[in-house]
């Protein structure tokens, strides 16, 4: 069974430009989160969406945003990126948000502001 | 507010021996669950272990195992038998309720980087 994929796994933007990341899970999972991971913060919970609908947000600005597809592929879209957006973008899919839902990861996208 | 904490920012360890990484977490939530998950230099979270907080037992998966006190609201990691392939940062983490209750929201701790000496 094939496991999350994230496209692009690098990438670097100028300042000020925007981008958007792609997540296809696991077939049959509902569930998509993102996260950001920096040295400073850790990770850092971005927004879960499911069934195409964003169920739950982290306190991120309103320059991050996601959706969700029917295929529950998932994008996210970061606007008027700044040098502190630089970081590893993880995608965890699951079938759905239970107190025992195991999370998978994909391997990341790290993107670089300069 | 941090609801996990890993005190631990590094540790090493000698091949083949026992090590324990920490983790607390601050919740008011009967409910709720804890994850380990692995994160090798390629970037990929890899799960480890769970623990129910209505789990009697501690959990074991293999070399891992989780030392479960909820009375002090810690879920230490124990790897026993230590290998090279161990060396990776580790992340400690919870499912709890959201806001509307339906809903097991996954936040992290701020992990712990695991060095396995040959």
């Amino acid at each position: 069974k094939a496991g999350v994929t994230q496209t692009p796994r690098y990438l670097i933007k100028t300042r000020g430009q925007q981008v958007t990341l792609s997540c296809s899970p696991i077939s049959g999972h509902r569930s998509v989160s993102w996260y950001q991971q920096t040295p400073g913060q850790g990770l850092q919970f971005l927004f879960e969406y499911f069934s195409e609908t964003q169920r739950n947000k982290g306190n991120f600005p309103g320059r991050f945003s996601g959706r969700q597809f029917s295929n529950s592929r998932s994008e996210m879209n970061v606007s008027t990126l700044e040098l502190g957006d630089s970081a590893l973008y993880l995608c965890a899919s699951s079938l759905g948000s239970g107190k025992r839902t195991e999370a998978f990861f994909g391997q990341g996208t790290r993107l670089t502001v300069v | 507010a941090q609801k996990i904490t890993q005190t631990q920012p590094g540790m090493f360890v000698q091949e083949k021996e026992a090590v324990t990484l920490d983790c607390t977490y601050d919740t008011s939530d009967q409910s709720y669950g804890l994850f380990w998950y692995k994160q090798p230099s390629s970037g990929e979270m890899i799960f480890l272990i769970y623990q129910g907080s209505y789990d009697e037992q501690n959990a074991t998966e293999g070399r891992y195992s989780l030392n479960f006190q909820k009375a002090r609201k810690s879920a230490n990691l124990v790897i026993s038998a230590s290998q090279l392939g161990d060396s990776a940062m580790y992340f400690c983490a919870m499912r709890r309720p959201d806001s509307g209750g339906s809903n097991y929201k996954l936040t992290f701790g701020k992990g712990t980087l695991l060095t396995v000496n040959p």
